[in-house]
């Protein structure tokens, strides 16, 4: 069975306070792993897809990492706006569905 | 914005009564999907479709049944809602073979006394 387990639950942060975000899984023939963003009350916002172990992607204050079992969410420098919650999500099997981890909720103070 | 709205964007209902929500997208994707979001469990699949009358079930499918007549509504059914259905409902769009990603709509609450 497809597994997504990130962590931490929740990360407050210092305005300025770099850290990493983890986000493990257990899939069999990973064919993509997601990085979504979730304000409070809206939908998942679209941040970065990786495929292939080694592959990093990065936008703005965020880099995306992808190993053969884990990716990270690295945000340097954060500011009070990247408070968010951020959820993973690995694709496998025919492509048709993603399966989620609960996200990590991350707070930056000022 | 993928263009995907949501309604209705909060509902109501008592225990017992049919709920219908609806998904719909203006660019004519094939892949639509519906998620339900709870405290603890992220985001799970209930339903998708892959075409016009073409749908397959998720993890979370027992109490929900789908239908998609038009490429553009994609419609979920609570024939007998519960308590345990109390939930935010997200609808997302694949936009076809060019990606995997799916971009998602705004939700609706639905809350079942």
């Amino acid at each position: 069975e497809d597994q997504v387990t990130q962590s931490p639950e929740a990360l407050r942060l210092q305005e300025g306070e770099s850290s990493s975000l983890n986000c493990s899984y257990t899939v069999s023939g990973l064919r993509g792993l997601f990085w979504y963003r979730q304000d409070p009350g809206k939908g998942p916002e679209f941040l970065f897809t990786l495929y292939s172990a080694g592959e990093e992607k990065e936008k703005e204050r965020l880099k995306a990492t992808l190993t053969k079992k884990e990716s990270f969410l690295h945000i340097t420098a954060p500011k009070p706006e990247d408070s968010a919650t951020y959820l993973c999500a690995v694709q496998a099997g025919n492509g048709n569905k993603l399966v989620f981890g609960a996200g990590t909720i991350l707070r930056v103070k000022s | 914005d993928a263009g995907i709205t949501q309604s209705p964007r909060h509902k109501v209902t008592e225990t017992g009564t049919p709920v219908t929500l609806r998904c719909h997208q203006t660019e004519n994707h094939r892949y639509m999907y519906w998620y339900r979001q709870d405290p603890g469990h992220g985001l799970r699949l209930i339903h998708y479709s892959y075409g016009v009358k073409d749908t397959d079930k998720g993890e979370v499918s027992d109490g929900y049944s789908v239908s998609r007549s038009k490429t553009e509504d994609f419609l979920l059914t609570l024939e007998s809602a519960t308590s345990s259905q109390t939930s935010v409902y997200f609808c997302a769009i694949r936009p076809g073979a060019s990606t995997d990603t799916q971009y998602f709509g705004p939700g609706t609450r639905l809350t079942v006394l």
